[in-house]
Protein backbone atom coordinates (compact mmCIF):
# COMPACT_ATOMS: atom_id res chain seq x y z
CA UNK A 1 0.00 0.00 0.00
CA UNK A 2 0.91 3.27 -0.63
CA UNK A 3 0.68 6.89 1.34
CA UNK A 4 1.07 10.47 0.30
CA UNK A 5 1.78 13.33 2.82
CA UNK A 6 1.36 16.50 2.03
CA UNK A 7 3.33 19.03 4.73
CA UNK A 8 1.34 21.83 4.28
CA UNK A 9 -2.86 22.84 4.14
CA UNK A 10 -1.96 26.47 3.27
CA UNK A 11 0.82 28.40 1.79
CA UNK A 12 -0.20 31.88 0.74
CA UNK A 13 2.11 33.53 -1.43
CA UNK A 14 2.48 36.92 -3.23
CA UNK A 15 1.58 37.22 -6.66
CA UNK A 16 5.05 37.11 -9.22
CA UNK A 17 6.87 35.17 -5.98
CA UNK A 18 8.10 31.49 -6.43
CA UNK A 19 6.04 28.57 -4.54
CA UNK A 20 7.11 25.10 -3.59
CA UNK A 21 3.98 22.64 -2.65
CA UNK A 22 5.41 19.62 -0.65
CA UNK A 23 4.66 16.16 -1.27
CA UNK A 24 6.52 12.98 0.60
CA UNK A 25 5.06 9.76 -0.22
CA UNK A 26 5.29 6.15 1.31
CA UNK A 27 5.68 3.07 -0.62
CA UNK A 28 7.18 -0.79 -0.38
CA UNK A 29 7.20 -0.87 -4.50
CA UNK A 30 8.11 1.45 -7.30
CA UNK A 31 5.49 4.44 -7.90
CA UNK A 32 4.27 7.08 -10.24
CA UNK A 33 3.68 10.45 -9.16
CA UNK A 34 0.47 13.23 -10.00
CA UNK A 35 -0.17 16.55 -8.61
CA UNK A 36 -3.49 17.32 -9.70
CA UNK A 37 -5.11 20.91 -9.59
CA UNK A 38 -9.00 21.63 -8.17
CA UNK A 39 -10.35 25.27 -8.49
CA UNK A 40 -13.16 26.11 -6.15
CA UNK A 41 -16.17 24.09 -6.74
CA UNK A 42 -14.88 22.19 -9.83
CA UNK A 43 -13.51 18.91 -10.07
CA UNK A 44 -9.51 17.95 -10.55
CA UNK A 45 -7.63 18.41 -13.46
CA UNK A 46 -4.03 17.33 -13.92
CA UNK A 47 -0.92 18.83 -13.36
CA UNK A 48 1.98 16.77 -13.97
CA UNK A 49 3.07 12.93 -14.04
CA UNK A 50 6.07 10.98 -13.31
CA UNK A 51 5.93 7.61 -14.51
CA UNK A 52 9.76 6.87 -15.45
CA UNK A 53 13.12 8.82 -16.88
CA UNK A 54 13.82 12.28 -16.06
CA UNK A 55 13.59 12.79 -12.77
CA UNK A 56 12.35 16.97 -13.59
CA UNK A 57 8.86 17.04 -15.02
CA UNK A 58 6.99 19.42 -16.46
CA UNK A 59 3.65 20.38 -16.48
CA UNK A 60 1.06 22.67 -17.44
CA UNK A 61 0.63 26.46 -16.50
CA UNK A 62 4.16 26.79 -15.67
CA UNK A 63 4.51 24.04 -13.10
CA UNK A 64 7.27 21.59 -12.53
CA UNK A 65 7.78 18.91 -10.21
CA UNK A 66 11.13 17.00 -9.29
CA UNK A 67 10.55 12.91 -8.51
CA UNK A 68 13.37 12.56 -5.69
CA UNK A 69 13.71 8.68 -4.87
CA UNK A 70 16.27 8.92 -1.88
CA UNK A 71 14.31 11.69 -0.34
CA UNK A 72 10.89 10.08 -1.56
CA UNK A 73 9.66 13.25 -2.45
CA UNK A 74 7.73 15.06 -5.43
CA UNK A 75 8.02 18.65 -4.50
CA UNK A 76 5.51 20.88 -6.81
CA UNK A 77 7.30 24.22 -7.58
CA UNK A 78 6.48 27.49 -10.17
CA UNK A 79 8.93 30.41 -10.27
CA UNK A 80 6.22 33.00 -10.26
CA UNK A 81 2.72 32.77 -9.27
CA UNK A 82 -0.22 34.32 -10.85
CA UNK A 83 -3.89 35.16 -8.90
CA UNK A 84 -5.18 32.64 -11.24
CA UNK A 85 -2.92 29.36 -9.73
CA UNK A 86 -5.29 29.80 -6.27
CA UNK A 87 -6.62 26.42 -6.07
CA UNK A 88 -6.62 23.26 -4.28
CA UNK A 89 -3.56 21.15 -5.30
CA UNK A 90 -3.56 16.92 -4.64
CA UNK A 91 -0.51 15.01 -4.77
CA UNK A 92 -1.43 11.43 -5.52
CA UNK A 93 0.67 8.21 -5.76
CA UNK A 94 -0.11 4.96 -6.95
CA UNK A 95 2.06 1.28 -7.65
CA UNK A 96 2.85 0.55 -10.82
CA UNK A 97 0.81 -2.63 -11.52
CA UNK A 98 -2.25 -2.66 -13.71
CA UNK A 99 -4.13 -3.18 -10.42
CA UNK A 100 -3.04 -0.31 -8.55
CA UNK A 101 -5.14 2.08 -7.05
CA UNK A 102 -4.39 6.27 -6.97
CA UNK A 103 -3.98 7.68 -3.13
CA UNK A 104 -4.42 11.15 -2.93
CA UNK A 105 -2.85 13.77 -0.20
CA UNK A 106 -5.33 15.89 1.80
CA UNK A 107 -4.31 18.77 -0.60
CA UNK A 108 -2.68 22.13 0.23
CA UNK A 109 -4.72 25.36 -0.49
CA UNK A 110 -2.65 28.03 -2.41
CA UNK A 111 -3.84 31.46 -1.71
CA UNK A 112 -2.36 33.96 -3.75
CA UNK A 113 -2.52 37.54 -3.35
CA UNK A 114 -1.65 41.06 -4.54
CA UNK B 1 -16.95 18.39 -26.31
CA UNK B 2 -16.02 15.22 -24.55
CA UNK B 3 -16.19 15.29 -20.47
CA UNK B 4 -18.17 14.05 -17.76
CA UNK B 5 -21.00 15.00 -17.40
CA UNK B 6 -22.54 15.11 -13.01
CA UNK B 7 -25.72 15.55 -11.71
CA UNK B 8 -27.09 17.45 -9.70
CA UNK B 9 -24.59 19.84 -9.18
CA UNK B 10 -26.50 20.72 -5.61
CA UNK B 11 -28.75 18.15 -3.74
CA UNK B 12 -30.44 18.38 -0.65
CA UNK B 13 -31.31 15.24 1.39
CA UNK B 14 -33.36 14.37 4.26
CA UNK B 15 -32.30 11.91 6.88
CA UNK B 16 -33.24 8.49 5.68
CA UNK B 17 -33.30 9.29 2.18
CA UNK B 18 -31.48 7.16 -0.60
CA UNK B 19 -30.31 9.56 -3.57
CA UNK B 20 -28.54 9.20 -6.47
CA UNK B 21 -26.04 10.94 -8.17
CA UNK B 22 -25.40 10.46 -12.16
CA UNK B 23 -22.31 10.32 -14.02
CA UNK B 24 -22.10 10.17 -18.06
CA UNK B 25 -19.21 10.12 -19.90
CA UNK B 26 -18.51 10.96 -23.78
CA UNK B 27 -14.93 10.05 -23.59
CA UNK B 28 -15.68 6.28 -24.55
CA UNK B 29 -13.64 5.35 -21.80
CA UNK B 30 -13.68 2.01 -20.37
CA UNK B 31 -12.74 3.18 -16.57
CA UNK B 32 -14.99 4.95 -14.17
CA UNK B 33 -14.58 6.02 -10.37
CA UNK B 34 -16.57 7.54 -7.75
CA UNK B 35 -14.54 9.48 -5.03
CA UNK B 36 -15.91 11.51 -2.06
CA UNK B 37 -14.06 14.69 -0.57
CA UNK B 38 -14.21 15.86 2.66
CA UNK B 39 -12.42 19.34 3.66
CA UNK B 40 -8.96 18.61 5.00
CA UNK B 41 -9.47 14.90 3.82
CA UNK B 42 -8.63 14.51 0.35
CA UNK B 43 -9.90 11.99 -1.95
CA UNK B 44 -11.29 8.62 -0.90
CA UNK B 45 -12.53 6.12 -3.40
CA UNK B 46 -16.08 4.96 -3.22
CA UNK B 47 -16.73 2.56 -5.84
CA UNK B 48 -15.15 1.70 -9.35
CA UNK B 49 -15.83 -0.21 -12.71
CA UNK B 50 -13.34 -1.45 -15.14
CA UNK B 51 -15.77 -2.48 -17.63
CA UNK B 52 -19.18 -2.77 -18.18
CA UNK B 53 -21.71 -4.80 -15.81
CA UNK B 54 -18.41 -5.39 -13.35
CA UNK B 55 -17.18 -3.26 -10.69
CA UNK B 56 -15.54 -3.56 -6.85
CA UNK B 57 -15.50 -1.54 -3.73
CA UNK B 58 -13.33 0.92 -2.25
CA UNK B 59 -12.12 1.86 0.70
CA UNK B 60 -15.60 3.27 1.93
CA UNK B 61 -17.95 1.56 -0.02
CA UNK B 62 -20.47 0.72 2.88
CA UNK B 63 -23.56 2.37 2.48
CA UNK B 64 -23.13 3.73 -1.54
CA UNK B 65 -23.87 1.32 -4.47
CA UNK B 66 -23.36 1.43 -7.91
CA UNK B 67 -24.18 0.01 -11.74
CA UNK B 68 -22.45 0.28 -14.67
CA UNK B 69 -24.78 -1.17 -17.13
CA UNK B 70 -23.78 0.90 -19.94
CA UNK B 71 -20.50 2.35 -20.53
CA UNK B 72 -20.96 5.60 -20.54
CA UNK B 73 -22.85 6.11 -17.51
CA UNK B 74 -21.98 5.30 -13.44
CA UNK B 75 -24.79 6.35 -11.42
CA UNK B 76 -24.18 6.52 -7.48
CA UNK B 77 -26.64 5.84 -4.98
CA UNK B 78 -26.22 7.15 -1.23
CA UNK B 79 -28.21 5.26 1.24
CA UNK B 80 -30.05 5.52 4.37
CA UNK B 81 -27.28 3.30 5.54
CA UNK B 82 -24.22 5.96 5.09
CA UNK B 83 -23.89 7.62 8.58
CA UNK B 84 -22.20 10.94 7.03
CA UNK B 85 -23.79 11.46 3.69
CA UNK B 86 -22.61 15.34 3.43
CA UNK B 87 -19.91 15.41 1.27
CA UNK B 88 -18.34 16.35 -2.15
CA UNK B 89 -18.94 13.66 -4.63
CA UNK B 90 -16.40 13.10 -7.72
CA UNK B 91 -16.35 11.11 -10.65
CA UNK B 92 -13.80 10.40 -12.69
CA UNK B 93 -12.73 8.43 -15.67
CA UNK B 94 -9.98 7.00 -17.39
CA UNK B 95 -9.32 5.61 -20.82
CA UNK B 96 -7.92 1.98 -19.65
CA UNK B 97 -8.79 0.38 -16.89
CA UNK B 98 -5.72 0.57 -14.11
CA UNK B 99 -4.88 3.74 -13.14
CA UNK B 100 -1.36 3.35 -12.85
CA UNK B 101 -0.55 5.29 -15.85
CA UNK B 102 -3.29 7.03 -16.93
CA UNK B 103 -4.99 10.52 -16.42
CA UNK B 104 -7.89 10.60 -14.45
CA UNK B 105 -10.63 12.89 -15.97
CA UNK B 106 -12.79 14.50 -13.79
CA UNK B 107 -16.43 15.95 -13.89
CA UNK B 108 -17.52 19.33 -11.64
CA UNK B 109 -18.58 17.34 -8.84
CA UNK B 110 -21.97 16.94 -6.66
CA UNK B 111 -22.51 18.36 -3.47
CA UNK B 112 -24.47 16.38 -1.27
CA UNK B 113 -26.06 17.98 2.28
CA UNK B 114 -28.27 16.12 4.51
CA UNK B 115 -30.59 18.44 6.20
Amino acid sequence: AQSVTQLDSQVPVFEEAPVELRCNYSSSVSVYLFWYVQYPNQGLQLLLKYLSGSTLVKGINGFEAEFNKSQTSFHLRKPSVHISDTAEYFCAVSGTGTASKLTFGTGTRLQVTL
Amino acid sequence: DGGITQSPKYLFRKEGQNVTLSCEQNLNHDAMYWYRQDPGQGLRLIYYSQIVNDFQKGDIAEGYSVSREKKESFPLTVTSAQKNPTAFYLCASTLQPGLATGELFFGEGSRLTVL
